[in-house]
């Protein structure tokens, strides 16, 4: 299709719970980014995927997040033990890629709103 | 290092006028693209326009233009004859390619608000 689908739009974990966030990206692109938006501010790159490989994940706390894009899978982002400073909306982009000069068509999901409790 | 300053936390607009907010970014690429996202208060993040590094004229789009100003390192958003759902925050961003990753920086946002 041709949107990015997050699920769930909504999660609640008791702290020290695991969360899962999926993510379907635009069929075709190649690249998936996983950003942390917290109080409608800043947003935190997380990781990112070109097609199932890690690209870049210089911005994963890696002790408790870790992410996945498998053939035929949305992607996912899990936290294990949460915090209560992981509550956050999480964002999915997908991209089709192509190098610095290709036109950038970068595609947001609506986000997954995290409160963790 | 690269990095998209907004130095506009919030705005307060009457209806109808003209705006502006402000983008500067650093980087040392001689490649790069510049974004403007709105998100309104549903949270979604809406795409406005694109600006590349080495597009020569400034991108329009309907009401918005980008005021691109390569030496200064500045891009900034226009909205021309504001509405009430204009409301929202806006950021500017920045493709970069970091260490061979492309990725997009954000800005810290700006506020607006239109009022009637």
């Amino acid at each position: 299709g041709e949107e990015v689908a997050q699920t769930p739009k909504h999660l609640v974990r008791g702290e020290g719970q695991k969360a899962k966030l999926y993510c379907a990206p635009i069929k075709g692109h190649s690249y998936v980014f996983w950003y942390q938006q917290v109080l409608k501010n800043e947003f935190k790159f997380l990781i990112s995927f070109q097609n199932e490989n890690v690209f870049d994940e210089t911005g994963m706390p890696k002790e408790r997040f870790s992410a996945k894009c498998l053939p035929n899978s949305p992607c996912s982002l899990e936290i294990q033990a949460t915090k209560l400073e992981d509550s956050a909306v999480y964002f999915c982009a997908s991209s089709p890629g192509g190098g610095a000069r290709a036109l950038p068509g970068y595609t947001f999901g609506s986000g997954t709103r995290l409160t963790v409790v | 290092a690269q990095k998209i300053t907004q130095t506009q936390p919030g705005m307060f607009v009457q209806e109808k006028e003209a705006v502006t907010l402000d983008c500067t970014y650093d980087t040392s690429d001689p490649s790069y693209g510049l974004f403007w996202y709105k998100q309104p208060s549903s949270g979604e993040m809406i795409f406005l326009i694109y600006q590349g590094s080495y597009d020569q004229q400034n991108a329009t789009e309907g009401r918005y233009s980008l005021n691109f100003q390569k030496a200064r390192k500045s891009a900034n958003l226009v909205i021309s004859a504001s509405q009430l759902g204009d409301s929202a925050m806006y950021f500017c961003a920045m493709r970069a390619f970091i260490q061979g990753a492309q990725k997009l920086v954000f800005g810290q946002g700006t506020r607006l608000t239109i009022n009637p």
